[in-house]
């Protein structure tokens, strides 16, 4: 199966500083991966596509120097939050793109982000 | 892409089988029904999709009216660790997931 991986899981960091997530495909290589957030009782919300080797396509009102993506390799992605602020608090998701599956998308476990 | 409706929650007995509808009324014919459930605090999981005939794997079954307009998700037989957010999403196979609200499916003892 596919298995999708982040690191960390839980992260608490202070306002003002950066924190990198990353997104890890176990088994399998992924030329494309996906970036999501989730506010409490709310749905996921696509940030960015991440394709390697080349700049990521941020979603509509995604700030790009804000979240940084960097897709450097076809098992890894990074999703660097800069200059973190409370409101940044979230659940941060990534998936993978794996074409030999019965889907195509494979989620990873998530990353909880709390900013003080 | 094409949008779905869902009902915002249901309530299912445990054991009993669970029946989640989905309209997608704009659904174009190369868009897949998909459906996924994330259960609280993790990330989401795929259970099943189809294009235009039933379908069934070892979690669900996912059933697909002839004119494609809407589908149901059937849990056979509920159980706690069922309950979860279900998201019903049509795109084409090799697109992006965009997820609506879903479900919030409770199941109760």
């Amino acid at each position: 199966g596919a298995v999708v991986s982040q690191h960390p899981s839980r992260v608490i960091c202070k306002s003002g500083t950066s924190v990198k997530i990353e997104c890890r495909s176990l088994d399998f290589q992924a030329t494309t991966m996906f970036w999501y957030r989730q506010f409490p009782k709310q749905s996921l919300m696509l940030m960015a596509t991440s394709n390697e080797g080349s700049k990521a396509t941020y979603e509509q009102g995604v700030e790009k120097d804000k979240f940084l993506i960097n897709h450097a390799s076809l098992t890894l992605s990074t999703l660097t939050v800069t200059s973190a602020h409370p409101e940044d608090s979230s659940f941060y998701i990534c998936s993978a793109d794996w074409r030999q599956g019965p889907d195509t998308q494979y989620f990873g476990p998530g990353t909880r982000l709390t900013v003080l | 892409d094409a949008k779905t409706t869902q009902p915002t929650s249901m309530d299912c007995a445990e054991g009993r089988a669970a029946n989640l509808p989905c309209n997608h009324s704009t659904i174009s014919g190369n868009e897949y029904v998909y459906w996924y459930r994330q259960i609280h605090s993790q990330g989401p999981q795929y259970i099943i999709h189809g294009l235009k005939n039933n379908e069934t794997n070892e979690m669900a079954s996912l059933i697909i009216t002839e004119d494609r307009k809407s589908s149901t998700l059937i849990l056979p037989h509920a159980t706690l660790r069922d309950t979860a957010v279900y998201y019903c999403i049509v795109r084409s196979s090799y697109d992006k997931v965009i997820f609506g609200p879903g479900t919030s499916l409770s199941v109760i003892p």
